[in-house]
């Protein structure tokens, strides 16, 4: 069965220091893996995503996650938090439906304060 | 831009009526999906569709419907059987083969008053 666990549900970091969220996955078969962000009541932007290729994956805004089949992990990491990190964060696995659809299964979502 | 649009992006309904979101995309793509989401939670899959006219039901498809008459628009029903519709609504579609690149619009947030 295909699941994920934020294991944090809130994360303060200041501005200028590392952001880490961490994402534990449970996958029967090679998963395919993302990040989203959620600003406040708008639609969820793609950071990453892990499709079998390069376990170090970069994405938009700094943001990067690295994939850990040992721990099933795919943590997400920023050296630098910017005020405008502030914000909702999803790991997402994907569940084939058929050849060509997939439900997005979420992880309960990260709150990311950035203090000034 | 290809994107996704729904609308409208607020919108109150009155318990008993029958509401209906919109939805359309140009970007192509065969695969379309509703989500719900509560606050603090995450999303949950109310239906989807693989190509045009046929649709499935996802986790908590009771109390909605839906159509897929062409493959840029997958408009949802909210019914008045819904118990409780107050929420946040996202539609979104996706590329072949399944897994691999998801589009979400802004989202529709229904409050029933």
């Amino acid at each position: 069965a295909q699941s994920v666990t934020q294991l944090d549900s809130h994360v303060s970091v200041s501005e200028g220091t590392p952001v880490l969220l961490r994402c534990n996955y449970s996958s029967s078969y090679s998963p395919s893996l993302f990040w989203y962000v959620q600003h406040p009541n708008k639609g969820l932007q793609l950071l990453l995503k892990y499709t079998s290729a390069a376990t170090l994956v970069k994405g938009i805004n700094g943001f990067e996650a690295e994939f850990k089949k040992s721990e099933t992990s795919f943590h997400l990491t920023k050296p630098s938090a910017h005020m405008s990190d502030a914000a909702e964060y999803f790991c997402v696995v994907t569940l084939i439906l058929t050849s060509n659809t997939g439900k997005l299964i979420f992880g309960q979502g990260t709150t990311l304060q950035v203090k000034p | 831009d290809g994107g996704i649009t729904q609308s409208p992006k607020y919108l109150f309904r009155k318990e008993g009526q029958n509401v209906t979101l919109s939805c359309e995309q140009n970007l192509n793509h065969d695969a379309m999906y509703w989500y719900r989401q509560d606050p603090g939670q995450g999303l949950r899959l109310i239906y989807y569709s693989q190509i045009v006219n046929d649709f499935q039901k996802g986790d908590i498809a009771e109390g909605y419907s839906v159509s897929r008459e062409k493959k840029e628009s997958f408009p949802l029903t909210v019914t008045s059987a819904q118990k409780n519709p107050t929420a946040f609504y996202l539609c979104a579609s996706s590329i072949r083969p399944a897994g691999y690149g998801y589009t979400f619009g802004s989202g529709t947030r229904l409050t029933v008053v």
